[in-house]
């Protein structure tokens, strides 16, 4: 069965750069959620998106921007990094309307800022 | 404030050891209780979804049950492949369905 695609796997970024992360859901997955991980901790919730409006919003910087595309993938825009940003960045997708709420998670993008 | 509380934080079981983690939460309103495996540097991998007290839900040697107040994922003989952290997560937001997740249980399998 076909899974949650993110890319890239790893991303080595210098302070103050920016980097872009891509999340493919599941086929006829229409919401998509991002999470970060730092090392030791749970998923932190960070945005959502449904349809491509965004449909919530967690502890996400202001440094931070995501959108979802009509094909559905969603792109997690990030600026001025920071050493604090390293971290696993998580995708999840759902399908809107089903009677399940069970999120899938993609492998993740470990990004390294140094 | 909405909270989701993991016990105990770490566990080491000797191979065929059967225990039990913990997932209590302080939502209004939940709306479901998920459980996920994390192996590390990997995505959480689904594994059971509970939606009302007293539902119960196995797979191999996993077993998840939920009250009103917590949830246990009991562990049966476990294998020293069943080492992993395991996450709880709740939905109490039906508009979003956002996940709050638990801090985790990190479980150790000794052969």
């Amino acid at each position: 069965a076909a899974g949650v695609i993110q890319s890239p796997r790893h991303l080595i970024k210098e302070k103050r750069e920016t980097a872009t992360l891509k999340c493919y859901p599941i086929p006829r997955h229409d919401t998509v959620y991002w999470y970060q991980q730092g090392p030791g901790q749970d998923p932190q919730f960070l945005i959502s998106f449904y349809e491509k409006m965004q449909s919530d919003k967690g502890s996400i910087p202001d440094r931070f921007s995501a959108q979802q595309f009509s094909d559905y993938h969603s792109e997690l825009n990030m600026s001025s990094l920071e050493l604090g940003d390293s971290a696993l960045y998580f995708c999840a997708s759902r399908q809107h309307g089903t009677a399940s709420y069970e999120q899938y998670f993609g492998p993740g993008t470990r990004l390294t800022v140094t | 404030e909405d909270q989701v509380t993991q016990s105990p934080e770490a566990l080491r079981l000797q191979e065929g050891e059967s225990s039990s983690l913990n997932c209590s939460y302080t939502v209004s309103g939940l709306r479901g209780l998920f459980w996920y495996r994390q192996d590390p540097g990997k995505g959480p991998e689904f594994l059971f979804t509970l939606y009302s007290a007293g539902e119960e839900k196995e797979k191999e040697r996993l077993k998840a049950t939920l009250t009103k107040k917590e949830s246990f994922l009991h562990i049966t003989a476990p294998k020293p492949e069943d080492s992993a952290t395991y996450l709880c997560a709740v939905v109490f937001d039906i508009g979003t369905y956002k996940y709050i997740f638990g801090t985790g249980t990190r479980l150790k399998v000794l052969a």
